[in-house]
């Protein structure tokens, strides 16, 4: 059964700084992997999507990257701003059920 | 575009009582699915539809629970009876193809309280 994980569960940091958010799944049989951002109260946002055959995919301060053979990803923000606060999850669709299976994400504080 | 729309946004019922949520996906979008949000267990698939036809329900979790899409621009979920344990966020998802071929976009989702 495909289990994916995120740590940190929260995560606070100063404006500016650079991080990284992790992801990990049980299964590397996957066809791809998605990052996904929610605001609070709001539904989920597509960030980025990562093809199984892909290693990093690259949108303006964000860039994801994936190793399927060790089952990790990771979500690299740049220059982090306060409006980068959110929660951060990870989804991956495995290729034995073909569903989208979600971590439980991370909370992403950005102070001024 | 107005993007995936779900009502109610908020709804607070008595245990036993029958609740409806309602799904516009966007249009020209030929899946539609329906999650469940809790802290608990994150998000979980419960159904999703392709061209209006259910193909996988084993997320719904009893039969309390169903779902109709009975045309492309809408669908609903209803639970009967509502129980506390019901209690959780459920969205509302649509995309062009399948889960993860092309990106899923959310509603904001219906709150849902049972007492």
């Amino acid at each position: 059964k495909q289990e994916v994980t995120q740590i940190p569960a929260a995560l606070s940091v100063p404006e500016g700084e650079n991080l990284v958010l992790n992801c990990s799944f049980t299964d590397s049989a996957i066809y791809n992997l998605q990052w996904f951002r929610q605001d609070p109260g709001k539904g989920l946002t597509s960030l980025l999507l990562i093809q199984s055959s892909q290693r990093e995919q690259t949108s303006g301060r964000l860039n994801a990257s994936l190793d399927k053979s060790s089952g990790r990803s990771t979500l690299y923000i740049a220059a982090s701003q306060p409006g980068d606060s959110a929660t951060y999850l990870c989804a991956v669709i495995s290729s034995n059920t073909g569903k989208l299976i979600f971590g439980q994400g991370t909370t992403l504080q950005v102070k001024p | 575009d107005a993007g995936v729309i779900q009502s109610p946004r908020h709804e607070v019922t008595e245990m036993g009582q029958e609740v409806t949520l309602r799904c516009k996906p966007i249009s020209g979008h030929d899946y539609l699915f329906w999650y469940r949000q809790t802290m608990m267990r994150g998000l979980e698939l419960l159904i999703y539809f392709n061209n209006n036809v259910p193909i996988d329900d084993s997320g719904m979790p009893e039969d309390r629970f169903s779902a109709k899409m009975p045309n492309a621009s809408f669908s609903t979920l209803k639970i009967q009876p509502s129980e506390p344990r019901d209690s959780a966020v459920y969205f509302c998802a649509s995309s062009l193809g399948p889960q993860g071929g092309s990106p899923l976009h959310f509603g904001n989702g219906t709150r849902l309280t049972v007492t």
